[in-house]
């Protein structure tokens, strides 16, 4: 167990329709990572934040969004769902968000658009 | 554009031979590379990570070197055993936090 929590476990949605990912990073962590991993797209960064403010932008989507809250959890989310979206969604957290911190992954949310 | 390529795709190794997979990236600020296990179902786990100024790192079974002119690092794990089968992603981060991932290798050792 990483300290990483990630609510929910499993979503089903319809297209078009919108969803919020939501991550507690680890115990004295300030920095959240979020992550798509699909089956022919591996592993792709999306986005980064350090104690409330973004950091790093990777490949998110327009119509995806994320913000991260004073008491340090951090939302993603997903609207104008398309079938393509489909994915395992993880959250990541370090403790200061340098580039060479080790990253402590969360167990994931799988995501299902039917 | 920015990318890391991840060579091979799938590995298939007896047990106790050596398993080396290579990773090439673009980006020449990046300056930090890890390395992470993905069991079946499980979540990415780091294995091993190496800086920019150091060349190569060791830890029991798994090395993993870099060489920074040619853009290219590589993970080696020796003695291979069963458990070591996974998917195994390399990714090259610069100073920003910015992190880009190889597609993986599936590891698959043979008793």
């Amino acid at each position: 167990d990483s300290g990483v929590t990630q609510t929910p476990k499993h979503l089903i949605t319809a297209t078009g329709q919108r969803v919020t990912l939501r991550c507690s990073p680890r115990s004295g962590d300030l920095s959240v990572y979020w992550y798509q991993q699909s089956l022919d797209q591996g592993l792709q960064f999306l986005i980064q934040y350090y104690n409330g403010e973004e950091r790093a932008k990777g490949n998110i989507l327009e119509r995806f969004s994320a913000q991260q809250f004073p008491d340090l959890h951090s939302e993603l989310n997903l609207s104008s769902l398309e079938l393509g979206d489909s994915a395992l969604y993880f959250c990541a957290s370090s403790e200061t968000g340098m580039n060479q911190e080790t990253q402590y992954f969360g167990p994931g949310t799988r995501l299902l658009v039917l | 554009g920015e990318n890391v390529e991840q060579h091979p795709s799938t590995l298939s190794v007896q047990e106790g031979d050596s398993a080396v997979i290579k990773c090439t990236y673009s980006d020449s600020a990046s300056n930090y590379f890890p390395w992470y296990k993905q069991e079946l179902g499980k979540r990415p786990q780091l294995i091993i990570d190496i800086r920019s100024n150091v060349g190569e790192k060791k830890d029991q079974r798994i090395a993993v070197t870099l060489n920074k002119t040619a853009k290219h690092f590589s993970l080696h794990i020796t003695e291979t055993q069963p458990e070591d089968s996974a998917v195994y992603f390399c990714a090259a981060a610069d100073s920003w936090g910015k992190f880009q991932f190889g597609a993986g290798t599936q590891v698959v050792v043979t008793p």
